[in-house]
Formats: C-alpha cells, sequence, structure tokens
C-alpha cells in the first residue's frame, strides 16, 4: 500500500530564516505531487505541483520554492521566512490529475 | 474568478441526519470530491462525483447537479467521531482543484 510522510510535524522558526520541508511517498512510482499550505478558515492553497523528477509549477507567486531531486521526494523551500508564512503545510500525491489525492500528515509551521 | 462556498459551521445531534451543502463557480468542471478532515490532522478522501446524480458509499452519501453548480454531503446515523470540517473541491479545466474553506460540524450527544 501507498504511504505518505512529511516531516518535521511541527515546526517554530524566526522571520528571515530557511526553510526545508521534506515529502516522501512510498508504494507507487511516478506519482504527481503537491505542496499546499492552509490557513485557518481558508480553503487549501496550492502552492506548486510536480508530474515528474525536475518538473515543478508553480501556482502563487512568493518566496517559496520547490524541488523534486528523486522521484517520490517533493521538497517545499524558503531562503528567508516571513511571517504570512505560518501555516499549516500538506504535502499530497495523486497517481494521475485525474485520480483523487491523498494528503501526507502535515507540518505546522509557525513563523515568529 | 473561481469560487467554492459552504456554510462555516453546522451543529447536528448524534445518531441524527445532517446535510453539507456546496455551490461551486469555476473555469470549467471535471469533477467534484468531498474529504473530511479532523482537527489538526490531514484531510482524507470521502467522495468524488462527475456525473448528476447521487453516490452512496455507508453513511456517506454525495449528490451534484452541474447545472445548478450545486453539491452536498449528506451524512446518516451521526457519530460523534463525524465531528470534524469537511472539504469541498472542484477539479477545474486546468484539472487543478479550487477548495472551499470548509465547514465545521459539531457533533453534540
Amino acid at each position: 500500500s501507498q504511504t505518505i510522510h512529511q516531516w518535521p510535524a511541527t515546526l517554530v522558526q524566526p522571520v528571515g530564516s530557511p526553510l526545508s520541508l521534506e515529502c516522501t511517498v512510498e508504494g507507487t512510482s511516478n506519482p504527481n505531487l503537491y505542496w499546499y499550505r492552509q490557513a485557518a478558515g481558508r480553503g487549501l492553497q496550492l502552492l506548486f505541483y510536480s508530474v515528474g523528477i525536475g518538473q515543478i509549477s508553480s501556482e502563487v507567486p512568493q518566496n517559496l520554492s520547490a524541488s523534486r531531486p528523486q522521484d517520490r521526494q517533493f521538497i517545499l523551500s524558503s531562503k528567508k521566512l516571513l511571517l504570512s508564512d505560518s501555516g499549516f503545510y500538506l504535502c499530497a500525491w495523486s497517481v494521475t490529475e485525474f485520480n483523487e489525492q491523498f494528503f501526507g500528515p502535515g507540518t505546522r509551521l509557525t513563523v515568529l | 474568478g473561481q469560487n467554492i462556498d459552504q456554510p462555516t459551521e453546522m451543529t447536528a445531534t448524534e445518531g441524527a441526519i445532517v446535510q453539507i451543502n456546496c455551490t461551486y463557480q469555476t473555469s470549467g468542471f471535471n469533477g467534484l470530491f468531498w474529504y473530511q478532515q479532523h482537527a489538526g490532522e490531514a484531510p482524507t478522501f470521502l467522495s468524488y462525483n462527475v456525473l448528476d446524480g447521487l453516490e452512496e458509499k455507508g453513511r456517506f452519501s454525495s449528490f451534484l447537479s452541474r447545472s445548478k453548480g450545486y453539491s452536498y454531503l449528506l451524512l446518516k446515523e451521526l457519530q460523534m467521531k463525524d465531528s470534524a470540517s469537511y472539504l469541498c473541491a472542484v477539479r477545474d479545466s486546468n484539472y487543478q482543484l479550487i477548495w472551499g474553506a470548509g465547514t465545521k460540524l459539531i457533533i453534540k450527544p
């Protein structure tokens, strides 16, 4: 069966510090991968998605970036965090864009 | 613009039935999803509708009317563990999911 991992579970970072969140998927090959951010009382906001190694599409211009160095690894990064980057970050995967998405446990980021 | 509307919060009684509505205006339509999200946890997939009508899965059913841009999630025989947020999401013409803000369902004994 397929499993999706995210770490860390929680993170508290000062403004201006760097960020690296990691997501890995097991039990499937060449999945579509997604990074979302969920702010309190708001819908999930798609940040990045990837259909293959090295292929990243950005949905929202911001100070975040994503990379997919391996087939089942998706990394979300920032060089300098802003207060507005606080939120619940969710990684998800799907077989194709036509299928339902399955979510990892999420990372709760607080920027102080 | 693209928009998904759901009630912010609903309250229901254990053992009863509740209907959570979702209306949408999107650029194209390629299916509608319902997810359940317990507080502090990730969303989990509940149902998928792409054709008009009712899809039943145990205690949960989901209905779609594409002409009205409308869906609902029906939960029967409510249990305390059903207390959660329910998210409606529509896949648009680019096959991206547009998400509603979710409906927080509170179940009372």
